[in-house]
């Protein structure tokens, strides 16, 4: 039973265009929630979270925006970089009371064009 | 480098041996989190421990997996009598404190049963 989704195994974006990245999660209960970034072979890198008290965070070229209602989550990133071409983790806490192990997705791989 | 340091990178291991995958935070982390990552899949939760203490092992495996992380040196995950399924990556995460903080991962260790 995966409790975070994240539907789409690839993304194909030309470079300067916006990447759009969605992530939906069935369990309420989460409140926290965190994007990485992983190249091969190497760990997660922490790019951006969001708190669910929160629709909308921002840094730099990263935004995540979070549609509690919907259970939806969505990373943009612009302009897209030759750089960011990895696969991008969406993360789900349920955080207090000791419970703050990450529930994870699979995975995006994002694909910049030049 | 102050980051999460993982030790070692690759580890093979013939079935019915040991692994001891090690894992030192980065400094002045004193919360230390333990993931798998089976291929073609997100990371799943194992552990989350701080010093001396397990908090949440409602990802570990019933048998054979125990971790821990001692006053002194690094945290241990260890793997008794190893089988084929267990062959994954491993990857440590640390945070400053627990709830709604970022984990910082290391760079796993691939963990290869022959």
């Amino acid at each position: 039973d995966q409790q975070v989704k994240q539907n789409s195994p690839s993304l194909s974006v030309q470079e300067g265009r916006i990447s759009i990245l969605n992530c939906d999660y069935t369990n309420s209960m989460f409140d926290y929630f965190l994007w990485y970034k992983k190249y091969p072979a190497e760990g997660p890198t922490f790019l951006i979270s969001i708190s669910s008290i929160k629709d909308k965070n921002e840094d730099g070229r990263f935004t995540v925006f979070l549609n509690k209602s919907a259970k939806h989550l969505s990373l943009h990133i612009v302009p897209s970089q030759p750089g960011d071409s990895a696969v991008y983790f969406c993360a789900a806490s349920l955080a207090g009371g000791g419970a703050d192990g990450l529930t994870f997705g699979k995975g995006t791989h994002l694909i910049i064009q030049p | 480098n102050a980051g999460v340091m993982q030790n070692p990178r690759h580890l093979v291991r013939r079935r019915g041996q040991e692994a001891r995958l090690r894992c030192s935070p980065m400094k002045g982390h004193s919360h230390v989190y333990w993931y798998r990552q089976l291929p073609e899949e997100g990371l799943k939760f194992m552990v989350y421990l701080q010093k001396e203490n397990i908090i949440d092992e409602s990802g570990m495996p019933k048998e054979r997996f125990s971790a821990e992380f001692p006053k002194e040196g690094p945290s241990i995950l260890r793997i008794q009598q190893v089988v084929r399924g267990d062959s994954a990556a491993y990857f440590c995460a640390s945070s400053l404190q627990g709830g709604h903080q970022p984990q910082h991962f290391g760079d796993g260790t691939r963990l290869s049963i022959l």
